[in-house]
């Protein structure tokens, strides 16, 4: 069945730093691929989503391409502030299945 | 603004109890899911719904039963409540453009459950 795998369980990093979250996808054809991101004490929220190969999605300073060549979907951030500690999700949508999701990534942002 | 509303925000059970985790959404989307969310796992998809009457199993449905009588409502029955039922309940609803492979999820706050 389709799935999604993160890599890293927990990130932990420093104010400015780089940030990168793999995702990697397993799925026949062209699923829409999202991240969401979950704040203590709420349910995850949208934060954006591509649907074509080397399409971009983008939103408050994240960003990942889709690439169907390494069925990835990596999350990307230049400089991360301590308000990004958050869980992050990587999903898919295939067809017109229920979405699936990774395991989550933990960031923490020191100041 | 679209909402999701989950009840009870906290919830403890006994084992062999029967517990019902209520979701109500104001989004008017056909699309409703419950997954729950384990540390090391994530979101794990329980049960969904394409529209008012239909359930569909997700990837962990065993112990679980959905009902979704109306377009609003989506609730997750758990008939025997068993201690490895213990865990943060999360229901969404699904909508958008470009059909439901596209579908953004608007999720409810959670509901934390323990069985004792």
């Amino acid at each position: 069945g389709d799935s999604v795998t993160q890599t890293e369980g927990q990130v932990a990093l420093s104010e400015e730093d780089f940030l990168t979250i793999h995702c990697n996808y397993s799925a026949s054809g062209y699923p829409a691929l999202f991240w969401y991101v979950q704040y203590p004490g709420e349910g995850p929220q949208f934060l954006f989503r591509a649907s074509r190969d080397k399409e971009k999605g983008s939103s408050r300073g994240f960003e990942a391409t889709y690439d169907k060549g390494t069925t990835s979907f990596h999350l990307r951030k230049a400089s991360v502030q301590e308000s990004d500690s958050a869980v992050y999700y990587c999903a898919l949508g295939h067809n017109n299945n229920a979405p699936r999701f990774g395991a989550g990534t933990k960031l923490s942002v020191k100041p | 603004e679209a909402a999701v509303t989950q009840s009870p925000r906290n919830k403890v059970a006994v084992t062999g109890g029967k517990v019902t985790l209520s979701c109500n959404q104001t989004n008017n989307h056909n699309n409703m899911y419950w997954y729950r969310q384990d540390t090391g796992h994530g979101l794990r998809l329980i049960h969904y719904s394409y529209g008012a009457g239909s359930t569909e199993k997700g990837d962990i449905p065993d112990g679980y039963k959905a009902s979704r009588p109306s377009q609003e409502n989506f609730s997750l029955i758990l008939e025997l409540a068993t201690p490895s039922q213990t865990s943060v309940y999360f229901c969404a609803s699904g909508g958008g453009t470009g059909g439901a492979r596209q579908n953004t999820l608007y999720f409810g706050a959670g509901t934390r459950l323990s069985v004792l």
